[in-house]
């Protein structure tokens, strides 16, 4: 049963931290997308790749954000330092496109982040 | 601006009660049209992919349809089990998706 999975599940840290959240995406897809929902804000586009590249960031905070794609099986989404307005839960999805036609995304079940 | 808006916020139905959940859109160049369930402290899992106007996809007691300016989520005679926030989606570019804030649907048995 292929899914994505993602580590940790839930996460606790205080301000100032570094988190590390990260993502395997289902083995043969070539997009990978971090989100984060939150109530106010709802579900978020912060990056995604394709084919291990990045092809957009601009709904991410550059200045404390990062995302990265090492290798095919692993993508990372890296905040330094937190903030308490970090808190909410990240998701991670991927597809498989082939450039014009798209097909749908699959989610995996989340990070929840609460900085304090 | 690129903006999907989704209505009502919360519907609440007595179990074996029909109703349309809405997800109007206004885009510049739409790709496909996503619904999604999520379930709480769960990630969203795909339901269906409308393309073009006219287009309808049906599963078990859904049925999803796209005209120009909307979509409609139609649910017949759910269960307690189809209580979930349901999301839709547009698709812009090649692969970016923006969401709209969800339906929160509640059926009672």
């Amino acid at each position: 049963d292929a899914r994505v999975t993602q580590t940790p599940r839930h996460k606790v840290t205080e301000m100032g931290q570094e988190v590390t959240m990260r993502c395997q995406p289902i083995l043969g897809h070539n997009t990978v997308f971090w989100y984060r929902q939150t109530m106010m804000q709802g579900l978020e586009l912060l990056a995604y790749f394709r084919n291990r590249a990045p092809l957009d960031d601009s709904g991410m905070p550059k200045d404390r954000f990062s995302a990265e794609m090492p290798d095919a099986t692993l993508a990372t989404l890296k905040i330094q330092p937190s903030e308490p307005r970090d808190s909410a839960v990240y998701f991670c999805a991927s597809g498989l496109s082939s450039g014009v036609s798209y097909n749908e995304q699959f989610f995996g079940p989340g990070t929840r982040l609460t900085v304090l | 601006e690129d903006q999907v808006t989704q209505s009502p916020e919360a519907l609440r139905l007595q179990e074996g009660e029909s109703s349309s959940l809405n997800c109007s859109y206004t885009v510049s160049g739409l790709r496909g049209l996503f619904w999604y369930r999520q379930d709480p402290g769960k990630g969203p899992e795909f339901l269906f992919t409308l393309y073009s106007a006219g287009e309808e996809k049906e599963k078990e007691r859904l049925k999803a349809t796209l005209t120009k300016k909307e979509s409609f989520l139609h649910i017949t005679a759910p269960k307690p089990e189809d209580s979930a926030t349901y999301l839709c989606a547009v698709q812009v570019g090649y692969n970016k998706l923006i969401f709209g804030a969800g339906t929160r649907l509640a059926v009672h048995p």
